[in-house]
């Protein structure tokens, strides 16, 4: 059965820093996908990494797969407040992780 | 249209009535979940319809009851629930079942208190 864990599940940082989170899978698992929550809200997606290698960027977020290691990273470039949300990762099989609570300081 | 809607975005309910939650989307996905999430955990699944049929049920209590009318719609019909059962209800939606090249496109869920 995949398993899906992330770390930290709680993140603090200030603006203008970076960080990664990580994302560790347990079985074979060619896809990854990351996740956005605001608190209350639903989830929006954010990327889709779909192969071996892959890497997609969109603003001050990057993601990245490595399925040999079966990991993926979500890094964060000078963060800004508006990125503090809970962030999760999920495998092929619908698995989620428990999630990465990021809250930016201003 | 690429929205999964979810309606009522809010219920109370007691623990002796009957109440359903209904999720749409027009975008020609065949494969439509429901999630249950509670606060600060993440998504948990209860169902996954593909091409109508029910494909998943992950133990969920009988309580919880779904239907898929058609392609479209998917109902989570609610009965006899306990107040642990409070928690977010999400819909989502995939062009066929799993996440595929696409990821899900979530609702904006049902957030449900069973007093």
């Amino acid at each position: 059965e995949l398993k899906v864990e992330q770390n930290p599940l709680f993140l603090s940082m200030q603006e203008g820093k970076n960080y990664t989170i990580y994302c560790n899978y347990s079985t074979t698992s060619d896809r990854l996908y990351w996740y956005r929550q605001d608190p209350g809200k639903s989830l929006e997606s954010l990327f889709v990494l779909l192969s071996n290698g892959a890497v997609k960027q969109e603003g001050r977020l990057m993601a990245s797969l490595d399925t040999k290691a079966r990991l993926s990273t979500l890094h964060i470039t000078a963060a800004v407040h508006d990125l503090s949300a809970t962030y999760f990762c999920a495998g092929d099989k619908i698995i989620f992780g428990k999630g990465t609570r990021l809250h930016i300081l201003p | 249209d690429t929205e999964v809607t979810q309606t009522p975005k809010h219920l109370v309910m007691g623990m002796t009535n009957k109440k359903s939650l209904k999720c749409e989307q027009h975008m020609g996905h065949r494969a439509m979940y429901w999630y249950k999430q509670k606060a600060k955990k993440p998504p948990e699944l209860m169902f996954v319809y593909s091409y109508e049929k029910l494909s998943i049920n992950e133990s969920v209590p009988s309580r919880f009851s779904p239907e898929c009318p058609n392609s479209s719609l998917l109902n989570l019909h609610l009965h006899a629930l306990q107040p642990e059962d409070s928690a977010l209800y999400l819909c989502a939606s995939s062009p066929t079942s799993g996440q595929g090249s696409y990821g899900y496109t979530f609702g904006s869920g049902t957030r449900l208190t069973v007093v």
